[in-house]
């Protein structure tokens, strides 16, 4: 029992490429998240799902796409990174809006 | 505006002594408050979450308490061990969120042997 696997660890991009960030879980949990982590600041929602085939933006989620075709996988693609993008992404799972999140263990994401 | 303000930004203490970290919020309608550990490259683990009424919750050495009339809320480590240094994060869901937490940008604490 894995939890949230995400890949990969760290990254480092140029600007204008793009990539996906993958996120996987175990948990059969229906609500997932992306988030990012700057330094000095709380954690800040970029897209949420919750369940398959349904997801949401969050409160920065511009220069991103999500996709949740399965209940296990809620991939996070960057198109046309640019420095902003800059940050750690955290993929979290829960069973409901009232419980605990399970975090992965993040992308260490740096684009030059 | 919905924020949550942690305080102390960071904090050092010796191995073996107490600790309170606090958290002050202006969301509103609230729902519940949450404590989560950060360890440094890792995501954050769940502590605790107190809803409304409840002002009090223990997981083992680490004690959460929410005063809803005042919006503050403090964790409180009891017998400090190496493995608490981390980042404490205080974090606050809304009724009306649409699923949003609001999260504080956290305590970092550092245990010295």
């Amino acid at each position: 029992n894995a939890g949230v696997t995400q890949t990969p660890k760290f990254r480092i991009l140029k600007i204008g490429q793009s990539m996906t960030l993958q996120c996987t879980q175990d948990m059969n949990h229906n609500y997932m998240y992306w988030y990012r982590q700057d330094p000095g600041m709380g954690l800040k929602l970029i897209y949420y799902s919750v369940g398959a085939g349904i997801t949401d933006k969050g409160e920065v989620p511009n220069g991103y796409n999500v996709s949740r075709s399965t209940t296990e996988d809620f991939p996070l693609r960057l198109e046309l990174a640019a420095p902003s993008q800059t940050s750690v992404y955290f993929c979290a799972i829960g069973r409901s809006t009232n419980e605990k999140l399970f975090f992965g263990s993040g992308t260490q994401l740096s684009v030059l | 505006k919905n924020q949550v303000e942690q305080s102390p930004q960071s904090l050092i203490i010796l191995e073996g002594k107490n600790c309170t970290l606090q958290c002050n919020y202006t969301v509103s309608p609230f729902s519940n408050l949450r404590w989560y550990k950060q360890d440094t490259g890792r995501g954050p683990v769940s502590l605790t979450i107190m809803t409304f009424s409840e002002n009090t919750k223990s997981n083992g050495r680490y004690t959460a308490t929410l005063d809803a009339d005042t919006k503050q809320s403090s964790l409180h480590i009891t017998a400090s061990q190496l493995s608490d240094s981390a980042s404490y994060i205080c974090v606050v869901s809304a009724v009306d969120s649409n699923y949003q937490l609001i999260w504080g940008a956290g305590t970092k604490l550092i245990i010295k042997p």
